[in-house]
This record gives structure tokens, sequence and C-alpha cells, in this order.
């Protein structure tokens, strides 16, 4: 079983809400990551988490927070967004921390901002 | 920093083979993949090579890895329409864990 997961498929919000990403595997991957893809562009990389804790920070505004509350799950807080933040948020993770582990997407939310 | 290109677009007729090439330029990348992207959806692992390696074949998929030229091409045999999609390679380094995508290629199979 390769799979991630992700809620919502689909979130609308206004700049003045505060919603959240879910993204969850159950494939003992120690590594889970945040990236953000816009249309027709590659991801972008957002965060990181190796073993529960942030370990890289792709210079993200304070607007969105991550946090991994444990092994399985990961979760992106969103709050006073601008409508640029709209776009495919996706959710991966990898057995380990290291080139030679190949990461497992989720199917990612469509986040748009009014 | 690290830079990985690829073709925007490619077009082909099904049944025929398609061959979506990438050029990369950090000399340390050390690992190499190929995800697949279907409209709306998020990224599919298709298959990876090290760098140690010159091919590696799975089914229909062919990765072909000349490291001297920084070139990596994917080859799909009897391409069918539902291998449209937008197809990205990437590269990362022993180093690290972050992967350094290209652009990404459209591939467009007409029947």
């Amino acid at each position: 079983d390769t799979e991630v997961t992700q809620t919502p498929k689909h979130l609308v919000m206004g700049m003045t809400n505060k919603k959240s990403l879910k993204c969850e595997q159950h494939m003992g991957h120690r590594a889970m990551y945040w990236y953000k893809q816009k249309a027709k562009k590659p991801p972008e990389l957002m965060f990181v988490y190796s073993y529960e804790k942030l370990s890289i920070n792709e210079s993200v505004p304070s607007r969105f927070s991550p946090e991994c509350p444990n092994s399985s799950l990961l979760n992106l807080h969103l709050h006073a967004l601008q409508p640029e933040d709209s776009a495919l948020y996706l959710c991966a993770s990898s057995q380990g921390v290291g080139g030679s582990y190949e990461q497992y997407f989720g199917p990612g939310t469509r986040l748009t901002v009014t | 920093g690290e830079d990985v290109e690829q073709s925007l677009f490619l077009s082909v007729r099904e049944g025929d083979s398609s061959v979506i090439n990438c050029t990369y330029t950090d000399s340390s990348s050390t690992y190499l993949y190929w995800y697949k992207q279907e409209p709306g959806a998020g990224l599919q692992l298709l298959t990876y090579i090290f760098s140690n390696m010159d091919m590696k074949q799975d089914q229909r998929l062919t990765v072909l890895l000349n490291k001297k030229d920084k070139h990596l091409s994917l080859r799909i045999a009897d391409t069918q329409t539902g291998d449209s999609a937008i197809y990205f390679c990437a590269e990362s380094s022993n180093a690290g864990n972050m992967l350094t995508f290209g652009g990404g290629t459209r591939l467009m199979v007409k029947p």
C-alpha cells in the first residue's frame, strides 16, 4: 500500500477564515512533506517533517502553520491567506530522509482563497 | 544551484512510442525520478533510477541515463490515451532529501 490521503479534496475560504488541511499515511514513513503547486508549474517544497520534527521550512509565510501530531498525520493550518495562495497543496511521505527514499504523493487539496 | 529542464509538450499517436527528455545540471545528482500527474490529481511515482545505472526497464517504461551528458529520458512503449498527462522528472542527491523538479512535459496521445 503506497497511499497518502488528503482531506478535504477542495476548499474555498475567505481571507479572514481559519482552516486546516489534513494528510495521513499508514506506510510507516518517518518523513512527511507539504508542497504547493500552481497551475502548469512543478510542486514547490514548503515544509519537511522528519521523525515528527520540522526539519525544513522553505521560508514559508507564517500564515501557513504546519503540525505533525504523530508519525502518520500531518496538518497544515491556514490563517489570513491571500488570493495568490490559491493552489493545489500536495502532501508526500517517504520512508526516511535522504535522496534515496522515494516520495509518495497524495491527491492534493485544491484551495481557493476569495 | 540545481536546474532541471524538460521540453514543454509532446504529442504522439496511440500505439507509438513516446520519449520524454530531461536534462539536469547538478553533478552530484544520485537519484532521478519520473512522476506522472493527471489533471486535478497528485503526483504518481512511475519509476526511478540511481546514477550508477544506465538503464532501467519496467513493463512499458524504459529509463535511460547518460550521466556524462546529464541527460535522462523516459520511453513509453505502445502509448495509450490513458498515458496523457504531465510528466515530471526530478533529481535529488545523497546530501539531502529535497527533490528538484523539472517544469513538466505535457504528453498528449491522439487516438
